[in-house]
């Protein structure tokens, strides 16, 4: 079965310092990647995803993931985080022309001091 | 607002009775999902439409919950006889089908306690 593993569950970063939050998948096929944020009291926001191509992918407020496919790995980076990125980040895989359906991981929390 | 919306946002009920959620996907959304998720956890897969279609259950859906999506837009998820097990929040969400990769947007979930 399909599972996803982020790392940190809990992450404290002062304002400026560069984050990255690691996420592992296991599945042997081809996979579409996801990362979500869930700021405090809001819901889940699509941060960024891979389906196929380049695979250092781009997304909102200056995050970008990198899929390694050899290490069944999608990492999250920021270079220099704000007070605002504060929230639950979530790593999701789902299986290429299928459902769609996402599987999720435990979910890291961010903690970031002005 | 075209997002994903869920109703109640909040539901307190006493173990043993009935509750309904109900969610109304983006319009033109013909996926449908309904996750879980509890405090410390990332959200759970529970079940999935294609219009009105259910094509997948998982097996965290016992035999209490059942969900319903009759025309093909909003959906309905039922859970019989609480159990304080079941307090979360469920979530819902909508994708387009569109053969290659799809983004699932999220409503805002609604929050179960059950006392």
């Amino acid at each position: 079965a399909q599972s996803v593993s982020q790392h940190n569950h809990h992450v404290i970063l002062s304002e400026a310092a560069s984050l990255e939050l690691g996420c592992n998948y296991s599945y042997g096929g081809t996979v579409n990647l996801f990362w979500y944020v869930q700021y405090p009291g809001q819901h889940l926001q699509l941060l960024l995803k891979y389906f196929s191509g380049d695979p250092l992918v781009k997304g909102i407020k200056g995050f970008e993931a990198e899929f390694i496919k050899s290490k069944f790995s999608f990492n999250l980076r920021k270079p220099s985080v704000q007070w605002s990125d504060t929230a639950e980040y979530f790593c999701a895989v789902s299986r290429t022309g299928n459902t769609g359906k996402l599987i999720f991981g435990q979910g890291t929390t961010l903690q970031v001091k002005p | 607002d075209t997002g994903v919306s869920q109703d109640p946002r909040h539901k307190i009920t006493k173990r043993g009775q009935n509750v309904t959620f109900r969610c109304d996907p983006i319009s033109e959304h013909n996926r449908l999902y309904w996750y879980r998720q509890t405090l410390g956890q990332g959200p759970e897969f529970l079940t999935y439409f294609q219009n009105e279609a259910q094509l997948e259950k998982s097996r965290l859906l016992s035999d209490r919950f059942s969900a319903e999506r009759p025309k093909g837009s909003f959906s309905t998820l039922e859970i019989q006889r609480t159990e304080q097990g079941d307090s979360a929040m469920y979530l819902c969400a909508s994708s387009l089908s569109t053969g290659g990769g799809n983004t699932i947007y999220f409503g805002e979930g609604s929050w179960l306690t059950v006392v």
